[in-house]
């Protein structure tokens, strides 16, 4: 079955400190894609970035960088020299094969960045 | 600019009282999507719409329906709220039906409260 865990629900760090998001999936499709979505408090879900599960590249996006490695089955979220502004809820994804728009949310992840 | 907006941002009624959330969007995207988020949990697909085609997921209780009447607009009815239906209550939309890699650009969502 499919699953998406997010084994971490609280993280609190201070400013400019690093901070890494772990999102762990289970599927049986050899194609699919993984998502990670920012719920600020203002509450919409944002998307940051999606990977397919045939691109194992890691990715960096200014302070972000994605970690996908499927012998693991995980799909980190690495935010480097967080700032207050980083403060939301961040969800990992997943989206198999055909089911575009059926997101499987993991949990979330809620991140404080404190001054 | 929003390209999602949901209305009304807070709705509060009462048990058993039928309540109606609003969505319209901008982008003229194909699919509209309603998606239900209890406090610290992760988002749940009720529904979506392809167009005018209506697509309910198996465990989307009775008590939900929803409306499209065009391609801007579409509602989520609930006929009888109880209180476990509190929740957050997300639209979103895509222009694509199916496509595993397909991103979803969300509403800021309408947090309900059943009294």
């Amino acid at each position: 079955a499919q699953k998406v865990t997010q084994a971490q629900t609280e993280i609190s760090v201070v400013e400019k400190e690093d901070v890494t998001l772990d999102c762990v999936y289970e599927t049986r499709d050899t194609t699919y894609y993984l998502f990670w979505y920012k719920q600020p408090p203002s509450g919409e879900l944002v998307f940051l970035i999606r990977r397919n599960s045939f691109d194992e590249q890691n990715e960096i996006s200014g302070r972000y960088s994605w970690n996908f490695q499927k012998s693991t089955s995980s799909f980190n979220f690495t935010i480097t020299a967080s700032q207050v502004v980083d403060s939301a809820v961040y969800f990992c994804a997943l989206s198999e094969a055909g089911q575009g728009g059926k997101l499987i949310f993991g949990q979330g992840t809620e991140l404080s960045v404190k001054p | 600019d929003a390209m999602v907006i949901q209305n009304p941002r807070y709705q509060v009624t009462q048990f058993g009282k039928p309540v109606t959330l609003s969505c319209s969007q901008t982008l003229n995207h194909n699919v509209m999507y309603w998606y239900q988020q209890k406090s610290s949990q992760a988002p749940k697909l009720l529904f979506h719409y392809y167009d005018k085609d209506f697509n309910n997921e198996a465990d989307t209780p009775d008590n939900f329906q929803s409306r499209r009447p065009n391609t801007s607009f579409c509602f989520l009815d609930i006929r009888s709220p109880g209180l476990g239906d509190a929740a957050m209550y997300l639209c979103a939309t895509s222009r694509l039906q199916g496509a595993t890699n397909e991103k979803l650009f969300f509403g800021s969502g309408t947090q309900l409260s059943v009294l």
